[in-house]
């Protein structure tokens, strides 16, 4: 079984372009987060998804920053117009219904981003 | 977020038993406490989870302080790929909605 796929693995864009990084998560995972580590800072939660329906939205930083799941399967996490602060790897994760014996979040590998 | 306090990093050698402590005084009572670990280049990985009881996986087992403000991550014989940062997470439900992973111990396996 596949696990949690990210697109790309890197990327390197200039301030004030747009970047659109994109994550598979595990087939029939209807739960999907966003997680970010910036500058060598600590992983911070971005917002999570059920289905196709943002469910929190708390950790997005401004509005610069758009997240979909259109259909509540692939989702995408698009910049525009990215900051060089933007910089860091972006990290998204899929996970089935949380309850007390099922709370394992899997992780896919990350998306490099590098703003210059 | 309720905060959890780590040791920045900690040694084992290989085949050895880890202990990795986790000091967690703000804990609520539907607080659960998450271990996820993160290997060079690779995204989190979950590793174990409680919520008041200890608990045990083929990975490793949890051990949960009687007041629940502390907890050890137990490893029962480090390897090698067992070199990580380990992060203690609180969060006020299961699941991995909102998880606070802070600095974390970094693991370094001696062989």
């Amino acid at each position: 079984e596949a696990g949690v796929t990210q697109f790309p693995s890197h990327s390197v864009i200039e301030k004030g372009q747009t970047v659109t990084l994109r994550c598979d998560p595990i087939s029939g995972h209807d739960n999907l987060y966003w997680y970010r580590r910036v500058m060598g800072k600590e992983i911070k939660f971005l917002l999570h998804f059920v289905k196709e329906s943002k469910q929190d939205e708390s950790g997005m930083p401004n509005n610069r920053f758009l997240a979909e799941r259109t259909g509540g399967t692939y989702s995408t996490l698009k910049v525009q117009p990215a900051e060089l602060e933007d910089s860091g790897v972006y990290f998204c994760a899929s996970s089935l219904p949380p309850g007390p014996n099922n709370t394992e979040a899997f992780f896919g590998q990350g998306t490099r981003l590098t703003v210059v | 977020d309720a905060k959890t306090t780590q040791p920045n990093s900690m040694e084992s050698n290989e085949e050895e038993p880890v202990h990795l402590p986790c000091n967690h005084s703000t804990i609520s009572g539907t607080d659960y406490i998450h271990w996820y670990r993160q290997l060079p280049s690779q995204g989190p990985e979950y590793v174990i989870h409680g919520l008041t009881s200890n608990v045990n996986n083929r990975m490793a087992s949890l051990a949960i302080a009687e007041d629940r403000k502390s907890s050890t991550l137990i490893l029962h014989r480090a390897t090698l790929r067992d070199a990580a940062v380990y992060y203690c997470i609180l969060s006020w439900g299961p699941g991995a909605n909102n998880l606070f992973f802070g600095t974390g111990t970094r693991l370094t396996v001696i062989p």
